[in-house]
């Protein structure tokens, strides 16, 4: 079955450490993104990519950084340096930059 | 992107027809709306997009104005499993943007048995 998969479902973070976050879609889609969702509230985009080594910052993207090496996979690192990371963290993707975008099942990130 | 504005929340009793409203008034021609809904702890999933005409597949069904200044999605049967929080949002298909998905707060649908 095709579709998006995030892993971990659940994620900790002791401070001052980078921690990544897993994507990968076998849909065959050319464009992925990142978002953030904070309780009760909407989606805020951080990262995006319209195609294979090529991304762009989306609206939240300090303290963020991807990478974009294979087709399938979007991979988010949460750095240090982003001083609030406790979210619940959701990719997507789409066949183009235009397109309906599919929601992978989310991984939420705790501090401790 | 144009805003869209929606209802904090609305309720529906089992098996009845549900009618979601959405305000989009300075939508552009090109924008096109789509709707996604949300179960809690789960990404959102899409239900329906459309631009000009009305728009039907197995989930709901899409009625826009003839202005596009608003929408509706009906949903024809409300179950349990449809209660959710339920996002209008305008996506723009002209220029060079990217398809940024601009996601506000929702309206929550509460299904009574």
């Amino acid at each position: 079955d095709g579709g998006i998969t995030q892993s971990p479902k659940y994620l900790f973070r002791k401070e001052g450490q980078n921690v990544t976050l897993s994507c990968e879609q076998n849909l065959n889609h050319d464009a992925m993104y990142w978002y953030r969702q904070d309780p009760g509230q909407g989606l805020r985009l951080i990262y995006y990519s319209q195609i294979v080594n090529d991304f762009q910052k989306g609206d939240i993207a300090e303290g963020y950084s991807v990478s974009r090496e294979k087709k399938e996979s979007f991979p988010l690192t949460v750095t240090s340096a982003q001083k609030n990371p406790t979210a619940f963290y959701l990719c997507a993707s789409s066949i183009h930059r235009k397109e309906t975008q599919y929601f992978g099942p989310g991984t939420r990130l705790l501090v401790l | 992107d144009a805003k869209t504005t929606q209802p904090n929340s609305m309720e529906s009793n089992e098996e009845e027809p549900v009618h979601l409203p959405c305000n989009h008034s300075t939508i552009s021609g090109t924008d096109y709306i789509h709707w996604y809904r949300q179960l809690p702890s789960q990404g959102p999933e899409y239900v329906i997009h459309g631009l000009t005409s009305n728009v039907n597949n197995r989930m709901a069904s899409l009625a826009i104005a003839e202005d596009r200044k608003s929408s509706t999605l009906i949903l024809h049967r409300a179950t349990l499993r449809d209660a959710a929080v339920y996002y209008c949002i305008s996506l723009h298909a002209g220029g060079t943007s990217y398809g940024k998905l601009t996601f506000g707060q929702g309206t929550i649908l509460t299904v009574h048995p």
